[in-house]
Parts: C-alpha cells; structure tokens; sequence
C-alpha cells in the first residue's frame, strides 16, 4: 500500500530564513501526484503546491518550491524568506494516476502525511 | 473561501447518539470527499463520491455511511458515537478525479465532540 511519511514532527524557522520539510512516500508506480497542503491554526486546508511525477522539473509557486527526487522517493517542502503567515502544520500528500485508481478503485482521494507544525520565530 | 460548505461548524453530543454532517461542494465539482482529522493526527481517507455513486472507500467504520444527492452535496452519518469519534471531519471536491493534477479543495470542517 502506498505511504507518505513526514519524519519531522516539528520544525522551526526564524523570519526571512529558509526551511526544508521533508517528505518520503512509497509506491511502485511510475506515474502519480504528489501535494503539499498548509493547515494554519483556523485549520482550514490550502494547497501550496503540486508536482507531476513525469515532471522533471521542480515546481515552484512563489516563496515555495520542491525538491522532487522520483528515484529517491523524495518530495520535500523549501519555503524561502519565511513569513509569520507561514507558521502552519504542513502536510504532504500522494495520489494516484488515473489507470491505476481505476484498477484499485482508488478514485482521487489524497494520501497524506502525518504532518510537519512548522513555527516561525520573528 | 475554497467553495466548499460544511455544516455545523460545531457539534456536541453525546455517546450512542446519532448525527449528520453535511457537505456542499463547489460550483461544478463532481466529486467529493471525506476526511477525519483526529487530535494530533493527519487527515484519513473515509470516502469518496462521483456524481452520486461511491467511488472509493478508506477505513470507514460501518457506523458511518454517506451519500451524495442528486443536487451533489453530500451527506455523512455517524451512529453509535464513540467517544474515540470526536474528531475534524472535512469534505473536499474536485471537478473529477479524471484529472488527477486536479487539486482537492477543503471546506473549513466540522469539529464533532462526543462526550
């Protein structure tokens, strides 16, 4: 069964610097989605950002990027110029390609992480 | 605002007792989604709908069931309630899970206290 593991519980960032969040996940597909979600204190869910597996490229939104690393397994989270707005738990999340959840009736749920509270010191 | 209504924003209530969360989805989507969030703990996968029928299924306990209507908006029951049930329940939509880059869009939850 596909896993999403965010080893990070906690982190913490001082204004304006820079934080990696980390995320693994677990599969046997070649083809699939991942996303990373905020979830401020009003514990509403944001998208922040999404990646394409058969993407090479890293995708990037602003202050936000990834690290996608398809061999490793790897989808971390780089937040540049950290903002008190950021403060947030982080999840990351994986979903599957459309002929694979048709096969195992998957349909588009999102698999997620168990999260990263990231705090933002001023 | 993502588009998506959740309703109540709050529910008490007691154990062995029996509730209904409601969920409509945004304008257009087809597809929706429930999720809890327990204390501390991501967010797992109950259900899924497709335009009125069930798509795919987590690990809902047979205590709670779902439904989307033909007007799209969804329907979750609990019953029996367990204290351990006192969790964020959240409904997400998306156009079609045709469109896998397609994000899920959340509503604000509905924080359900069973004590």
């Amino acid at each position: 069964a596909q896993t999403v593991t965010q080893s990070q519980p906690e982190m913490s960032v001082q204004e304006a610097e820079t934080v990696t969040l980390s995320c693994t996940y677990d599969t046997s597909e070649s083809d699939y989605y991942l996303f990373w979600y905020k979830q401020p204190p009003s514990r509403q869910m944001i998208l922040v950002i999404r990646q394409e597996a058969y993407k090479q490229q890293n995708a990037t939104e602003n202050r936000f990027s990834v690290n996608f690393q398809k061999a490793a397994k790897s989808f971390s989270l780089k937040i540049s110029d950290s903002q008190l707005g950021d403060a947030a738990m982080y999840f990351c999340a994986y979903r599957f390609s459309i002929p694979v959840s048709m096969i195992y009736n998957q349909g588009g749920k999102l698999i997620f992480g168990q999260g990263t509270e990231l705090s933002v010191k001023p | 605002d993502s588009g998506v209504t959740q309703t109540p924003k709050h529910l008490i209530t007691a154990t062995g007792q029996r509730v209904t969360l409601r969920c409509s989805p945004r304008s257009g989507d087809l597809s929706v989604y429930w999720y809890q969030q327990s204390l501390d703990q991501g967010l797992q996968f109950l259900i899924q709908y497709y335009n009125g029928e069930e798509r795919a299924k987590g690990n809902i306990l047979e205590r709670f069931s779902a439904q989307q209507f033909p007007d799209l908006h969804s329907e979750l029951n609990l019953s029996s309630l367990e204290l351990g049930d006192s969790a964020l329940y959240f409904c997400a939509s998306s156009p079609s899970d045709r469109v896998p880059n397609s994000p899920l869009h959340f509503g604000n939850g509905t924080r359900l206290t069973v004590t």
